[in-house]
């Protein structure tokens, strides 16, 4: 059983539409991090949410995380080619150096 | 660069052979990391180096995986004996100490066939 739940696995969306992406767990969590992963390079770090209810907005990327510190969601707006790759959420465990990543929703944005 | 730089990019090898990953942190970072990421997964945690002792390798698979770092800089993965299920990507990553933020290199792909 994984510890973090991505969904959906795959999307696939226009230029210029919405998409939301979703990081589910029932563990708690007091901090969750979102990378995003181009092919063929290493993931690289978007944003850490630490308090439950928290939004952070990163030019046209929000993340929030839930109130409970459980779940966490990455909206984009308005999504460009650009912003395909490979979405992950990560937490630490319970030894702060430790991450363990979800599956990763693979996002696609056609032109 | 200045970047985490990890050799080869690529490596292809026979099934029972011997491999080693090379991984050069950013200079500075006393924590390193290796991960490996399988197609369609996330990336799963091998051994964390603090300096130059192996910290944690709780997520080495078996014996046939070992990591060294003996000057507290760059790395190598050592993979014995592999086997088809090795193949997956090796992500190395480094930081300056094991609560700041993680950088990853590119990683090498391993093909077992």
């Amino acid at each position: 059983t994984q510890l973090l739940e991505q969904s959906p696995q795959f999307l696939s969306i226009q230029e210029g539409e919405n998409l939301t992406v979703y990081c589910n767990s029932s563990s708690v969590f007091s901090s969750l991090q979102w990378y995003r992963q181009e092919p063929g390079e290493g993931p690289v770090l978007l944003v850490t949410v630490v308090t439950g209810g928290e939004v952070k907005k990163l030019k046209r990327l929000t993340f929030q995380f839930g109130d409970a510190r459980k779940d966490s969601s990455l909206h984009i707006t308005a999504a460009q080619p650009g912003d395909t790759g490979l979405y992950l959420c990560a937490v630490h465990g319970a030894n702060d150096y430790k991450l363990s990543f979800g599956a990763g929703t693979t996002v696609t944005v056609r032109a | 660069g200045a970047g985490v730089s990890q050799t080869p990019s690529n490596k292809v090898t026979e099934k029972g052979k011997y491999v080693e990953l090379r991984c050069d942190p950013i200079s500075g970072h006393t924590a390193l990391y290796w991960y490996r990421q399988s197609l369609g997964q996330g990336p799963e945690f091998l051994i964390y180096f603090q300096g130059t002792g192996a910290a944690d390798d709780s997520g080495l698979p078996n014996d046939r995986f070992f990591a060294v770092r003996p000057e507290g800089s760059v790395s190598t993965l050592k993979i014995q004996r592999t086997e088809r299920g090795d193949s997956a990507v090796y992500l190395c990553a480094s930081s300056w100490d094991s609560y700041s933020p993680l950088h990853f290199g590119n990683g090498t792909r391993l093909t077992v066939t």
